[in-house]
């Protein structure tokens, strides 16, 4: 089945606890990028990559890293999260200029 | 810099009753133009698209309108039902990046009552 799955699901930290967020898919698509949702704000774009070893800043991109190494994975770190890091955050593939495929979304609390 | 524009943030109709959702963006080199219905505590799912070759399409109870020339674009759907109920958002392709780049609208949240 395709999929782009996050893990975890939910999380609750405190402020200046590193964590990662997991991406994975296995559609094999070249392009990946990282979501948060706030109310109110819509889907802001945080990092994204056209491939392997190749990323760049979205919209939102303070206080978040992101890596490449594998095609398939894409994961998220929060290297010293803060409150306003608070958000629910979504991973998504595509390949060209089409669909593009959300993982189910991790809800982040730090407090 | 980029940026779309969704209006109204809030719509509620009754069943059976037709919702306009309304997306205007700035960067005349947008081809791509996508529609995401995010139900309830789920991911954001395409539920139709256009390109800017094209006008207007249509699936079942919901279409697209695209004007290139205003950069604007709509999401009509008729014959609402309650399972129509969701946040919609709208999105226009990012011509400097590469791939499936977009950058969403706010998000209109329609609820349609029985």
């Amino acid at each position: 089945e395709a999929q782009v799955t996050q893990n975890p699901r939910y999380l609750i930290t405190v402020t200046g606890k590193k964590l990662t967020v997991t991406c994975s898919q296995n559609m094999n698509h070249e392009y990946m990028s990282w979501y948060r949702q706030d109310p109110g704000l819509g889907l802001r774009q945080i990092y994204y990559s056209m491939n392997v070893e190749v990323t760049d800043k979205g919209d939102v991109p303070e206080g978040y890293k992101v890596s490449r190494k594998e095609k398939r994975n894409f994961p998220l770190i929060l290297e010293s999260p803060s409150p306003n890091q608070t958000s629910l955050y979504f991973c998504a593939s595509g390949r060209g200029t089409g669909e593009l495929f959300f993982g189910e979304g991790s809800r982040l609390t730090v407090l | 810099g980029e940026n779309v524009e969704q209006h109204p943030s809030t719509l509620s109709v009754q069943e059976g009753d037709s919702a306009v959702i309304k997306c205007t963006y700035s960067d005349s080199a947008s081809n791509y133009f996508p529609w995401y219905k995010q139900e309830l505590g789920k991911r954001p799912q395409l539920i139709i698209d256009i390109r800017s070759n094209v006008g207007e399409k249509k699936d079942q109870r919901i279409a697209v309108t695209l004007n290139k020339t205003a950069k604007h674009f709509s999401l009509h759907i008729t014959e609402t039902q309650p399972e129509d109920s969701a946040v919609y958002f709208c999105a226009a392709s990012r011509p400097n990046q590469a791939g499936t780049a977009l950058i969403f609208g706010k998000g209109t949240t329609l609820s349609v009552s029985s």
